[in-house]
């Protein structure tokens, strides 16, 4: 069963790069059937997709963070990757990688929290 | 702010029944994408409830069931539980520019 888990720095200042990683365990990130993603959560609201990735390095980004943000993929380490640049006090989330599946996400890694903060 | 709207919030006594409204528009529930539902339980991560419009994933107990129709789609939970209690979103592509997948607000269900 394939679970995922997030990692990186919980605190980040305001105009710097924040740079998340998600390792994959338990199935291969080498399927074309699946996609993988990135998501987050602000405090106390709802969800937002922030873009997802292909095994092969195809990628689709929302419009609005197309220009900030990176993903990334290697598969021989199972590993996804999420870069923001210039971040702001509204990139403060709850960050979640998953796998998409058909038009869903599932599953969800537990998430990390970050804070932008100087 | 959020592409689908839902109501932010319902309750229900134990074993009652409580619906969720997701309402979108022509770009991506009305453009016959299908939608998807999703429960946040306090402090985890969201996971999948049901997918392609009302289909229940294994171990999804089946007082759990969605439908969809035009611009909208509906969550209901039948034989409400004190394990319900959590946040539910709905979710969708979209062909817009608001991007590729979208999220609904979110309804906070608090079982009195």
């Amino acid at each position: 069963q394939v679970q995922l888990l997030e990692s990186g720095p919980g605190l980040v200042k305001p105009s710097q790069t924040l740079s998340l990683t998600c390792t994959v365990s338990g199935g291969s990130m080498r399927s074309g059937n699946y996609y993988w993603t990135w998501i987050r959560q602000h405090p106390g609201k709802g969800l937002e997709w922030i873009g997802y990735i292909n095994y092969s390095g195809d990628t689709n980004y929302k419009p609005s963070l197309k220009s900030l943000a990176t993903i990334s993929i290697d598969t021989s380490k199972k590993e996804l990757s999420l870069t923001l640049t210039s971040v702001t006090a509204a990139d403060t989330a709850i960050y979640y990688c998953a796998r998409i599946s058909g038009t869903w996400f599932d599953p969800w890694g537990p998430g990390i929290a970050v804070t932008v903060s100087s | 702010q959020s592409v689908l709207t839902q109501t932010p919030s319902v309750s229900g006594a134990p074993g009652q029944r409580v619906t969720i409204s997701c309402t979108g528009s022509s770009s991506n529930i009305g453009a016959g994408f299908g939608v998807n539902w999703y429960q946040q339980l306090p402090g985890t991560a969201p996971k999948i409830l049901i997918y392609g419009n009302n289909i229940r994933p294994s171990g999804v107990p089946d007082r759990f069931s969605a439908s969809k129709s035009g611009t909208s789609a509906s969550l209901a939970i039948t034989g409400l539980q004190a394990e319900d209690e959590a946040d539910y979103y709905c979710q969708s592509s979209d062909s817009s520019l608001s991007g590729l997948y979208v999220f609904g607000s979110g309804t906070k269900v608090t079982v009195l």
